[in-house]
């Protein structure tokens, strides 16, 4: 089967860093990606790490190490308009050859003045 | 530039009701998607449409149905809806990428209740 595992919830102060886990267990693997949601929106991709390491861009980091099957979202310096659902996503293949991505369940983060 | 458009924005339908999510993307992907987002259980694929001309199922497929009408249009469609089905439906669509990188471009999605 396939499972991803991240915390339900999150809070933290405007101005600090927080760090989303996501740990997997999945049949195949071409990748870590993560989504974005606002309450009421749609959700938006923010990240894709297909190696091991840190992927930057701008306040928002990824992380990823394969062998743990474990990977990171990292917020700096966060604004009150970070306050949103974050998922993790994992690609992997239908038998049909097509890729597909297996979303978490989101941690919902919240951030406070 | 649109990108992915669905309607109708919310519905209402009494169990046994039948009715057609439309969505249509401008961005001249190839694959296109139906998720259901329900609390607590993330995002769920129902159906997917790697490239016009064919559709195959997803992870929840039971009680609906798909049409890839042309590149851009991609439908869902409940023939008899029940409570269970009352859920977020969000449509995607991508590039599809050897690299992997193709990033889910979605709708703001559907609000359908069922009672």
């Amino acid at each position: 089967g396939q499972s991803l595992e991240q915390p339900s919830e999150v809070t933290a102060v405007e101005g600090a860093i927080v760090q989303i886990n996501c740990t997997y267990q999945t049949s195949g693997f071409y990748g870590l990606s993560w989504y974005q949601q606002h309450d009421g929106g749609a959700p938006t991709f923010l990240s894709y790490n297909a190696l091991d390491g840190l992927e930057e861009t701008g306040r928002f980091s990824s992380f990823l190490s394969r062998s743990d099957s474990y990977g990171y979202l990292l917020l700096q310096e966060l604004q009150m308009k970070d306050s949103a659902s974050y998922f993790c996503a994992v690609r992997d293949r239908w038998d049909t050859g097509f890729q597909k991505l297996v979303f978490g369940t989101g941690t919902r983060l919240l951030v406070s003045p | 530039n649109a990108g992915v458009t669905q309607t109708p924005k919310f519905q209402v339908l009494k169990t046994g009701q039948s009715m057609t999510l439309q969505c249509a993307q401008d961005m001249n992907h190839n694959s296109m998607y139906w998720y259901r987002q329900d609390p607590g259980m993330g995002l769920r694929l129902i159906y997917y449409s790697a490239s016009e001309g064919t559709t195959d199922k997803g992870e929840v497929p039971n009680g609906y149905n798909v049409s890839r009408l042309n590149k851009r249009e991609f439908s869902l469609r409940l023939e008899s809806a029940a409570p269970s089905q009352t859920s977020v439906y969000f449509c995607a669509s991508s590039v599809p990428g050897s690299s992997y990188n193709s990033p889910l471009h979605f709708g703001n999605g559907t609000r359908l209740t069922v009672t």
